[in-house]
């Protein structure tokens, strides 16, 4: 059964740049057909995808972060992270990895979730 | 981007109701709609797949229908662990996007 866990800190400064990885257990990030994702749910408000990662490297970003957001894959220890650069107090989210299959998008499993705050 | 509207946006029911709720995309999107539940601290879990087909391990009590534009996840006994945050997605085309959630509370 494929487990995913975030892992990063939880206070970030604004302007500075949120890191986060996302560790997978149970399955390969270097496997065909899984996309490795990132989504947030900012305080009292829906799910926000944010992009993902094919194990080739290819990336998809959600234009409305796009110039801001990196998503990488280290196959060697099976973990993929995302990089959010220049954040302000918008940014303060629970953020999620999850796995979604390439031919459907649709995300399962999903890990627990880690809170970011950006504050000074 | 494909804007995705869920209404009502809360209900409250009791325990054994039949709930019936709506997700809305602006445009064609097929089948390609996902159904989630989310409880409080916890990380949401996959429900419904491809508009209709129920995630193995997902009770039968729920159910999903609709295409095109139109889409509706039923609930045809609510149980104590049902009240939750249900949120639809659309896996048609990127940028991938959620509806607002629909919470489901106690009557």
């Amino acid at each position: 059964q494929v487990q995913l866990q975030e892992s990063g800190p939880g206070l970030v400064k604004p302007s500075q740049t949120l890191s986060l990885t996302c560790s997978v257990s149970g399955g390969s990030t270097s496997s065909d057909g899984y996309y490795w994702s990132w989504i947030r749910q900012r305080p009292g408000k829906g799910l926000e995808w944010i992009g993902y990662i094919y194990h080739t490297g290819n990336t998809y970003y959600n234009p409305s972060l796009k110039s801001l957001v990196t998503i990488s894959v280290d196959t060697s220890k099976n973990q993929f992270s995302l990089k959010l650069t220049s954040v302000t107090a918008a940014d303060t989210a629970v953020y999620y990895c999850a796995r979604a299959a390439a031919a459907t998008r649709w995300f399962d499993p999903w890990g627990q979730g880690t809170l970011v705050t950006v504050s000074s | 981007d494909i804007q995705m509207t869920q209404s009502p946006s809360s209900l409250s029911a009791s325990v054994g109701d039949r709930v019936s709720f709506t997700c809305r995309a602006s445009q064609n999107i097929f089948t390609n709609l996902n159904w989630y539940q989310k409880k409080p601290g916890k990380a949401p879990s996959l429900l419904i797949h491809a508009a209709s087909s129920l995630q193995s391990g997902v009770p039968s009590r729920f159910s999903g229908s609709g295409s095109g534009t139109d889409f509706t996840l039923t609930i045809s006994s609510l149980q104590p662990e049902d009240f939750a945050t249900y949120y639809c997605q659309q896996s048609y085309t990127t940028p991938l996007t959620f509806g607002g959630g629909t919470k489901v509370e106690i009557k």
